[in-house]
């Protein structure tokens, strides 16, 4: 199994401006994944983080608006960038099984974003 | 483009009661389909399903996997209060890398009442 631990756990911010979140593993994985939850939706997958190359961005997803850094095998951020209130969610990471072992996908805690 | 469709969007029941939650999907190269519980932000892991036909259970919860039909159900017995969450499916397609992205059903938000 993976610990992930993924901060803020909430904030409330103004438009305009930016939110890093943080996701730390307790054990070095390949991939790791950013995911958005709007109010009463399910999980969007963002895009894919990979160490060591540029994250792999979804459809509608860019990065400008999404920037992700992967420095090592067991951290990545997300800065959700010019926030505006239609950026409101909750904000997840995950990482599946290590070593190419398959497990099942483990989350971080979640961040819930207000942007006013 | 892979999708996951469940139903129904949500369910409401009083405790005692059994409840069945599908969930279906189209996916290139699946791999395992997985359901998770989430009642507040993060999804907590339920089952991953990779075989047709093979139920897995879980204390009062159980879930079975059909390939050929592609869809999936979760059965949850004596239903409590504690179960009232939203129940969300996921499918996974095969993978190099050992896990790969996950594509998310809508979940089906089930509320209990005492």
């Amino acid at each position: 199994s993976a610990v992930i631990s993924q901060k803020p756990s909430r904030d409330i911010c103004q438009r305009g401006t930016s939110l890093t979140i943080q996701c730390q593993v307790d054990s070095q994985v390949t991939m790791m994944f950013w995911y958005r939850q709007q109010p009463g939706q399910s999980l969007t997958l963002i895009a894919t983080a990979n160490q060591g190359s540029e994250a792999t961005y979804e459809s509608g997803f860019v990065i400008d608006k999404f920037p992700i850094s992967r420095p090592n095998l067991t951290f990545s951020t997300l800065t959700v960038s010019n926030m505006s209130p239609e950026d409101s969610s909750i904000y997840l990471c995950s990482v599946g099984g290590s070593g190419g072992k398959h497990t099942e996908a483990f989350f971080g805690q979640g961040t819930r974003l207000t942007v006013v | 483009e892979d999708k996951v469709v469940q139903s129904p969007l949500s369910l409401v029941v009083h405790e005692g009661d059994t409840v069945t939650l599908n969930c279906s999907y189209e996916v290139t190269n699946f791999r395992s389909l997985l359901w998770y519980k989430q009642e507040k932000k993060a999804p907590t892991f339920l089952f991953m399903l990779t075989s047709s036909g093979i139920e897995k259970k879980s204390g009062r919860l159980s879930s079975i996997l059909d390939k050929k039909e592609l869809f999936s159900i979760l059965n949850i017995t004596a239903t409590q209060t504690g179960d009232s969450a939203i129940y969300l499916c996921a499918a996974e397609p095969l993978s190099n890398f050992g896990n790969e992205k996950l594509t998310f059903g809508t979940g089906t938000r089930l509320t209990i009442i005492p």
